[in-house]
């Protein structure tokens, strides 16, 4: 099947200071989504993008989707504490025969430091 | 707004017991999923259900199975726990297929001893 090769897997930032994480994949997508998991709780939607090429802002969010559709990025500027979380990324794609395929990346660890 | 529920919150289940898990959605979506997530290795599907009536598998179904006899309910059935299958269960919702857009619920985190 399809896979998503997010990156980095854990990241230590100080308080303010802007965080980048990413998906590849060696598939093409027609949709990427981000979503934020908190600690003991399901992931919530963040960002779904939906062209390549596409750059879509949720507050100090930003995400964008790939010229190629084989990737996305995910950037967090003046980070704080409540960032603090899993993120995951996820491509979504036709697989045939009327089917659509959701593939998760295995997430990003954000830990923030006061 | 309820969203999804799941039940139980947590649950610990000695081996070669079965545990029903459930879920609940009252947004009307047509397709459920659940997932397991496992440190180091994300979210994984299970089984998944376009519409009432229909299942399918996932990348991890054995030792699993699901029914959804109507659209808002979509219950995971372990019938004989073994200790791999200890992890945090979710169980998601999608309006559209080609949106690819879920809603999660809070997780079901299950121990097998």
């Amino acid at each position: 099947g399809q896979q998503l090769n997010q990156s980095p897997q854990s990241m230590f930032i100080q308080e303010g200071e802007d965080v980048s994480m990413n998906c590849t994949s060696s598939s093409i997508f027609n949709t990427w989504l981000w979503y934020k998991q908190d600690p003991g709780e399901g992931p919530v939607l963040l960002i779904a993008l939906y062209k390549a090429g596409e750059l879509t802002s949720n507050g100090r969010l930003t995400a964008q989707f790939g010229i190629t559709r084989k990737d996305s990025f995910l950037n967090i500027s003046a980070s704080i504490p409540s960032d603090v979380g899993i993120y995951f990324c996820a491509g979504h794609a036709y697989s045939g025969a009327g089917s659509y395929q959701l593939t998760f990346g295995k997430g990003t660890k954000l830990s923030v430091i006061p | 707004t309820a969203g999804i529920t799941q039940a139980p919150t947590s649950q610990i289940l000695a081996a070669g017991r079965s545990m029903t898990l459930r879920c609940t959605q009252d947004m009307r979506h047509n397709a459920m999923y659940w997932y397991r997530q496992d440190l180091g290795l994300g979210l994984r599907l299970i089984h998944y259900s376009n519409t009432a009536g229909t299942t399918g598998k996932g990348e991890v179904p054995d030792g699993y199975s699901v029914s959804r006899a109507n659209t808002d309910d979509f219950p995971l059935t372990l019938a004989s726990a073994v200790p791999s299958q200890t992890s945090v269960y979710f169980c998601a919702s999608r309006l559209a297929r080609d949106t690819g857009e879920l809603f999660f619920g809070e997780g079901s985190r299950l121990t097998v001893l």
